[in-house]
Parts: C-alpha cells; sequence; structure tokens
C-alpha cells in the first residue's frame, strides 16, 4: 500500500515571497509523482507530475517539484508567490506500471495526501 | 477543461434514505473514479472503473455502490446514507490509468442530516 504525507496543514506567506510545500511518500513498489492544486469553490486540477527522467520538473505557472528518491520526498517549490496562487494543494502518488504489467490492482489509483492550504497575503 | 458534469451539484438528504450522484464524461475516456473530501484526510478513492460494467473498489467503499453501463456515466449509489457520508464527492475521468492525469469535475457537496 501507499501513502502520502503533507507535512504542513497551512501555510501562510506574504506576496512575492517564496514558498515550499512539503510531500513524503511511502510505498513499496515504485511510484509516479503528482501534484494537484484546488482553488475555491472547484474541482482539481493537475500542477505537475514526474513519471521519469529529470527529477526537477515544472509547471507553467512558475511552480517547480524536486523529486528525491533517497528521501522519498517530492517537495513543491514557487520562487515568489501572487495572490492568486492561494488555493489547497494536494501530492498524490501512483503505482507505476512495471515490465509491462500493470503494478497489480493499485495500478491507476492515486492515492493524495491531506492537503496543504496556502495563503498569500498581500 | 475536460467535459465533466456532476449532478446534483448540491444534496441534502435524511438518514437512511438512498442517494445516487452521477457523473458524466464527453471525454470517451476508459478511466472513472469516485472520491470524496473532508477535511484533514485529502481526497479518498471510493470506487473506480477501468471500462463498461467493470469496476473495483477504493480505500473507502464501505456503504458504497457503483455502476456503469456506459462508457459516459457513472453513478455513485449510497444504499441507506448516514451521517459520516456527508462529505464532498469529486468524479475523475482519465484516459489511462497510472501515468495519465486525472480530470475532476466540480463536486456534489452531500449533507446527510
Amino acid at each position: 500500500a501507499q501513502s502520502v504525507t503533507q507535512l504542513d496543514s497551512q501555510v501562510p506567506v506574504f506576496e512575492e515571497a517564496p514558498v515550499e510545500l512539503r510531500c513524503n511518500y511511502s510505498s513499496s513498489v515504485s511510484v509516479y509523482l503528482f501534484w494537484y492544486v484546488q482553488y475555491p469553490n472547484q474541482g482539481l486540477q493537475l500542477l505537475l507530475k514526474y513519471l521519469s527522467g529529470s527529477t526537477l520538473v515544472e509547471s507553467i505557472n512558475g511552480f517547480e517539484a524536486e523529486f528525491n528518491k533517497s528521501q522519498t520526498s517530492f517537495h513543491l517549490r514557487k520562487p515568489s508567490v501572487h495572490i492568486s496562487d492561494t488555493a489547497e494543494y494536494f501530492c498524490a502518488v501512483s503505482v507505476m506500471r512495471v515490465g509491462g504489467r500493470a503494478g497489480g490492482t493499485s495500478y491507476g489509483k492515486l492515492t493524495f495526501g491531506q492537503g496543504t492550504i496556502l495563503t498569500v497575503h498581500p | 477543461d475536460a467535459g465533466i458534469t456532476q449532478s446534483p451539484r448540491h444534496k441534502v438528504t435524511e438518514t437512511g434514505t438512498p442517494v445516487t450522484l452521477r457523473c458524466h464524461q464527453t471525454e470517451n475516456h476508459r478511466y472513472m473514479y469516485w472520491y470524496r473530501q473532508d477535511p484533514g484526510h485529502g481526497l479518498r478513492l471510493i470506487h473506480y472503473s477501468y471500462g463498461v460494467k467493470d469496476t473495483d473498489k477504493g480505500e473507502v467503499s464501505d456503504g458504497y455502490s457503483v455502476s456503469r453501463s456506459k462508457t459516459e456515466d457513472f453513478l455513485l449509489t449510497l444504499e441507506s446514507a448516514t451521517s459520516s457520508q456527508t462529505s464532498v464527492y469529486f468524479c475523475a475521468i482519465s484516459e489511462g490509468g497510472g501515468t495519465d492525469t486525472q480530470y475532476f469535475g466540480p463536486g456534489t457537496r452531500l449533507t446527510v442530516l
């Protein structure tokens, strides 16, 4: 089974300050990693994902996340936040397909963390 | 935006009554999912479907059933609603599993009195 821990339930920051949202995961098999964002009263939308290759992945709106296999982490960062970044952020994992076979009955399912509410103050 | 609608968007019901939530997609995606969102728990998978009439349980499936008779519709049924099922329910779709992005609907807020 997989589990995801987001270490901070709320992160308040001032506009233009840097921010880091922390995510650690636990899994007995290799996983894909995702960050989703939920703006108020909306559904979730994908922010970025790590599948393979470069361990640093970027989104179109300035966020980046780095996969650290030894620390089983996938922290999300932004060097300068805007008011419009205020939202709840969710880290998630899904089981990697191995050798052409699905990763058992867990393949295709997302396991989410508890969420981190980022509030950007003017 | 992915074409996903959920109905109803809001519902208030009483304990013991049956409730059915509907998810409809226009993307012809193979996978469909039902999640519930509760404060402090993030999103938890209830059931998912990997094709017409092919469904499987998630981590919080007790008290819920699903059906998928057409590619575009995925129904979630609470046979006898309880107050612990008060939550926001999200449907999601993806073209395939694993690496594919899941696209989420707008959610249904269900209150069980």
